[in-house]
């Protein structure tokens, strides 16, 4: 089981967010990925290893964290980064497990 | 550039059977599994199963085995969900999405189901 926390996050513009995610069990080989989803959009892979970032996501996103303990951290949001965020792990049963989101809603 | 299409809504009544589809390209559909990720309205992401395009090996979710069917065509890089008989509770987004078996690094735009009575 992955636990998110925050559920909600009510941020400005330019501040700083971090956002947790909390496995159940050791995430083995830091199987871990994070995603966005914006309203009416398919998610988008920001982060996978625990603290590599997918092509083309910008340098304020940042993961990082080992074994049950997971962060991604927003340097400055903008605008665009107002959604919610899923963290992802893989290798435990089911192969695949989300955790319920963190809405970040602009303050 | 990696795409992922899938096709479009369905509206279908309960006990009704339906088939949807992903078609990727502009990489090597048979190098990566394609998963697939039920999003019911307003809730969060719930991993149902994934598919190997080169020998159609399949794994599962517990939650979803024995309620859906993945399937794929490799020839036409098309990758399949199907259902044999609706229920209400299917009503969701369903999406696609490429795997190299850790992360899910390319998504469908999503096919939204409604199934009514």
């Amino acid at each position: 089981v992955l636990t998110q926390s925050p559920g909600t996050l009510s941020l400005s513009p330019g501040e700083r967010a971090t956002l947790s995610c909390r496995a159940s069990q050791s995430v083995r080989s830091n199987y871990l990925a994070w995603y966005q989803q914006k309203p009416g959009q398919a998610p988008r892979l920001l982060i996978a290893g625990a603290s590599s970032r997918a092509t083309g996501i910008p340098d304020r996103f940042s993961g990082s964290g080992s074994g049950t303990d997971f962060t991604l951290t927003i340097s400055r949001l903008e605008p665009e980064d107002f959604a919610v965020y899923y963290c992802q792990q893989y290798g435990s049963t089911p192969l695949y497990t989300f955790g319920q989101g963190t809405k970040l809603e602009i303050k | 550039d990696v795409q992922l299409v899938q096709s479009g809504a369905e509206v279908k009544k309960t006990g009704e059977s339906l088939k949807i589809s992903c078609k990727g390209s502009g990489y090597s559909f048979t190098n990566y599994w394609i998963g697939w990720v039920r999003q019911m309205p307003g809730k969060g992401l719930e991993w149902m199963g994934i598919i190997h395009p080169d020998d159609s090996d399949t794994r599962y979710s517990p939650s979803f085995q024995g309620q859906v069917t993945m399937s794929v065509d490799k020839s036409i890089n098309t990758a399949y969900l199907q259902w044999r008989s609706l229920k209400a509770s299917d009503t969701a987004f369903y999406y696609c999405a490429r795997t190299p078996q850790v992360w899910f690094d390319a998504w469908g735009q999503g096919t939204p189901v409604t199934v009514s009575s």
